[in-house]
């Protein structure tokens, strides 16, 4: 099946400090979305990205969708405590399945 | 409350015996998806639905079985589990007739096989 590469793996940052994280295909995609998993309960949707180029915000959330359709990166500005958590990248190829990055895990110091 | 729930949230079973996972949706939603979750391999499709009737094998269907006989429900089928099947298990749904598009995710269902 397809394969998404997602990094870094694991953060560490202060409070206050910005934060990116990116996604990569071996193969096209024509969605891309990043959801959210806090402990205990199940992913939630963040943004979705439905054509190339396209630069979405959610409040301090920004995400796009790469131009080569092959890669989408999300970047959090100003983290706060509660943006703790393991964010995940998903994306829609040919098929009618959803395939989802291994996740970032984002822990936030005061 | 528009929501997916999932039943039981947590199951701890032995080897060959037989369980259900059922999950439900109330939002009228036509896509069903089962995932698996396991550390450091993010989460895995089982088994997805278009539409009632209409089920398909995601990434990982070996050992599952689904149903979609209404459209609100769509249980995940173990005939016989093996410990390798222990996991975190998600049910989500959605709006996107032709594609999985922006998923709402059920709380997960702890799965511990002895």
């Amino acid at each position: 099946g397809q394969q998404l590469n997602q990094s870094p793996q694991s953060m560490f940052i202060q409070e206050g400090e910005d934060v990116s994280m990116n996604c990569t295909s071996s193969s096209i995609f024509n969605t891309w979305l990043w959801y959210k998993q806090d402990p205990g309960e199940g992913p939630v949707l963040l943004i979705a990205l439905y054509k190339a180029g396209e630069l979405t915000s959610n409040g301090r959330l920004t995400a796009q969708f790469g131009i080569t359709r092959k890669d989408s990166f999300l970047n959090i500005s100003a983290s706060i405590p509660s943006d703790v958590g393991i964010y995940f990248c998903a994306g829609t190829g040919t098929a009618s399945k959803l395939t989802f990055g291994t996740g970032t895990r984002l822990q936030v110091t005061l | 409350e528009a929501q997916v729930t999932q039943n039981p949230r947590y199951l701890i079973t032995v080897t060959g015996k037989k369980l259900t996972v059922t999950c439900s949706q109330n939002m009228n939603h036509e896509y069903m998806s089962w995932y698996r979750q396991d550390p450091g391999l993010g989460l895995r499709q089982i088994y997805y639905s278009m539409n009632v009737e209409v089920t398909d094998k995601g990434d990982v269907p070996e050992g599952y079985k689904v149903s979609r006989k209404e459209k609100r429900n769509f249980p995940l089928i173990l005939e016989s589990p093996s410990p390798n099947q222990t996991s975190l298990y998600f049910c989500a749904s959605s709006f996107r007739r032709l594609g999985p598009g922006e998923q709402y995710f059920g709380p997960g269902t702890r799965l511990t096989v002895t």
